[in-house]
């Protein structure tokens, strides 16, 4: 069981280079979250998914997309990258009507 | 609207001496409340957390939290710290409002927990 996966662990891109987080998770839960942590800020949420084929702005969604095709998967991506967006993300799924939430171990993102 | 804050960016304690670290929140309806752990360059580790009952919760390695409704504080407590407790804390709430929060958490901005030998 490997409970909430991200790929990929770490990246270095160019501004303006696009990406694609993934965020897989196979405890069947049906929402999932993307959070990114800087230093004196916390975890602020970015955008959520309450189920397959819905997704919500969090607190911080500007330059950032994201899909859910399926259940078990959450991308976020960046089109345009920028330094600014440099930041540890962190991934979550939690079951409806649970409440405790599991988190990826994070991915490390450096925008040059 | 949900908030958390931790006042103290840094805490130092020596080993052997007991720890606190401050969490304070706001949400409109019943909170459930988290903390959570982060050593260098590692994820999140979830210590414990307050949903209802006791109002002292018993979490991983020790620690423990005191859930106080009137002055809407959930401090991290440990009766006696370890230089290997040094790390980052994150105090979390999540809204209990009749479902519509979806689960979505809100952090405070995290403190420094520095152990001494």
């Amino acid at each position: 069981n490997a409970g909430v996966t991200q790929t990929p662990k770490f990246r270095v891109l160019k501004t303006g280079q696009s990406m694609t987080l993934l965020c897989a998770q196979d405890m069947n839960h049906e929402y999932m979250y993307w959070y990114r942590q800087d230093p004196g800020m916390g975890l602020r949420l970015i955008h959520y998914s309450v189920g397959e084929g819905t997704t919500a702005k969090g607190e911080v969604p500007d330059g950032y997309n994201v899909s859910r095709l399926k259940k078990q998967n959450f991308l976020l991506g960046l089109e345009s990258a920028a330094p600014s967006q440099t930041s540890v993300y962190f991934c979550a799924s939690i079951r409806v009507g649970a409440r405790e939430a599991f988190f990826g171990q994070g991915t490390r993102l450096t925008v040059v | 609207a949900q908030s958390v804050a931790q006042p103290e960016d840094q805490v130092n304690v020596a080993e052997g001496n007991p720890l606190t670290v401050k969490c304070t929140y706001s949400v409109s309806g019943n909170p459930y409340l988290f903390w959570y752990v982060q050593y260098p360059n590692r994820g999140l580790q979830f210590l414990l957390k307050y949903i209802t009952g006791d109002n002292l919760v018993k979490g991983s390695y020790g620690f423990e939290a005191e859930f106080n409704k009137s002055q809407t504080s959930f401090h991290l407590k440990k009766p006696s710290a370890l230089v290997s407790d040094s790390a980052l804390y994150f105090c979390a709430v999540r809204d209990d409002a009749g479902g519509t929060s979806y689960g979505k958490l809100t952090f405070g901005q995290g403190t420094i927990l520095t152990v001494h030998p």
